[in-house]
């Protein structure tokens, strides 16, 4: 069956740097979407990408489809305190398959 | 535009014990999917159902079912509990299976204590 792969599992920054984190499927993906969920709470649909390397952005958070549409990135400019949470990729290759989450990354900010 | 709900907020049964836990998805999504998290670790998909039929399952042993019912709301029931079980379950629904459809709606969760 389909596989979402994500990494890094944990990642700690210091608040102000960048982070990263990368999303790899084992077949090709329909669409991607991101999901953030902080500590305590439950995920939260953060955004849907749907072609070849599309990317998008909301406001220092930037997200690319591969132009294979196997992979995916999350990328934050200039974390902030606000950014702590367990960001998940989730892909599907459509039909019944239904969507595959990845098992995330733990942002972790030092002030 | 209410949310997905889920009741109880918090459950807590001894080992052998059954667990029903209930989903409202949000109005017009005939899709909800059920998810087990334990601490600190990923969403683990647990089961799919739309239209009232189980869409798919994943890999769980048989004392994790559900049903949807004619409203599309949701039971997982968990029979014969067992410690690790103990878990945050996420209910979520969606608008449709398939497509570009399937952002899924998260609801807050069902923490299961097991004794």
């Amino acid at each position: 069956g389909q596989q979402v792969m994500q990494i890094p599992q944990y990642q700690h920054v210091q608040e102000g740097e960048d982070f990263t984190t990368y999303c790899n499927s084992s077949t090709t993906l329909s669409n991607i979407q991101w999901y953030k969920q902080r500590p305590g709470g439950h995920p939260v649909f953060l955004i849907q990408l749907v072609k070849s390397g599309e990317v998008k952005k909301q406001k220092r958070l930037t997200f690319q489809f591969g132009e294979a549409k196997k992979n995916s990135s999350l990328h934050i400019t200039a974390t902030q305190t606000t950014d702590v949470g367990t960001y998940f990729c989730a892909g599907t290759g459509g039909g019944a398959d239904g969507l595959t989450f990845g098992k995330g990354t733990h942002l972790i900010i030092q002030p | 535009e209410a949310g997905v709900t889920q009741s109880p907020t918090h459950l807590i049964k001894t080992r052998g014990q059954q667990a029903t836990l209930r989903c409202s998805p949000i109005s017009g999504h005939t899709s909800v999917y059920w998810y087990q998290q334990a601490l600190g670790l990923g969403l683990q998909f647990l089961l799919w159902y739309d239209e009232g039929e189980e869409r798919n399952r994943g890999n769980f042993p048989p004392r994790f079912s559900g049903r949807q019912f004619p409203n599309y709301s949701s039971e997982l029931n968990v029979n014969a509990l067992e410690l690790e079980d103990s878990a945050l379950y996420l209910c979520a629904s969606s608008l449709a299976p398939g497509g570009l459809q399937e952002t899924q709606y998260f609801g807050p969760g069902t923490r299961l204590l097991v004794l």
